[in-house]
């Protein structure tokens, strides 16, 4: 069975940019949690869908950020435009209701 | 203050060392994880749980709820154990993940 999935593993952009990462979670998986960390600090909650829909995005940093669940498989989270404090390696996990969240590989995204 | 702080923050042994991680929470919980990430690797859960201890080979998790306290113990430990490893809560009402920073274990042969 395949793991969760995450693309690009690696993002250079400029500040001002815009880019979209992707998350592929585990086949069935109704839940997906987008989680980031920023360089010496612990690992922050973004957001969770339950299938397509947005269950808690309390902790997306602000208007910049947009993440969509189409059709309740994959994800997308676009950062547009990309600031300097937006680097960090962002982690996508999903999981079967009430067990234990699968993590991807991460996307590391640095903004120059 | 974090919500979920753990000790020690690095920690070094000898192969073949008992090894002990320790996570206090200062919330309410569903559930406690521990994750574990080795160098340039992904996260990979090891434990999740609510009450008691759980056993996987080498390593055994508790969680004392009273005391919104966890450990990690590795027995046996081996370089291979080398890895980052963090302690996670997430809430009743939620299934969102708070982390703990992390302890990174070096394990010498």
């Amino acid at each position: 069975e395949a793991g969760v999935t995450q693309f690009p593993s690696h993002s250079v952009i400029e500040k001002g940019q815009t880019v979209t990462l992707r998350c592929d979670p585990i086949s069935g998986h109704d839940n997906l949690y987008w989680y980031r960390r920023v360089m010496g600090k612990e690992i922050k909650f973004l957001l969770h869908f339950v299938k397509e829909s947005k269950q808690d995005e309390s902790g997306m940093p602000n208007n910049r950020f947009l993440a969509e669940r189409t059709g309740g498989t994959y994800s997308t989270l676009k950062v547009q435009p990309a600031e300097l404090e937006d680097s960090g390696v962002y982690f996508c996990a999903s999981s079967a209701q009430g067990y234990e969240q699968y993590f991807g590989p991460g996307t590391r995204l640095t903004v120059t | 203050k974090n919500e979920v702080e753990q000790s020690p923050q690095n920690l070094t042994a000898q192969e073949g060392e008992f090894i002990t991680i320790n996570c206090s929470y200062s919330v309410g919980i569903s559930a406690l994880h521990w994750l574990q990430q080795h160098p340039g690797g992904g996260i990979v859960s090891l434990f999740m749980l609510s009450s008691g201890k759980k056993k996987h080979g080498r390593l055994i998790a508790t969680i004392n709820i009273q005391e919104k306290h966890s450990s990690l113990h590795i027995t046996a430990s081996h370089p291979r154990d080398s890895a980052v490893y963090i302690c996670a809560v997430s809430g009743p009402n939620t299934d969102k993940l708070i982390f703990g920073t992390g302890t990174r274990l070096q394990v010498f042969p």
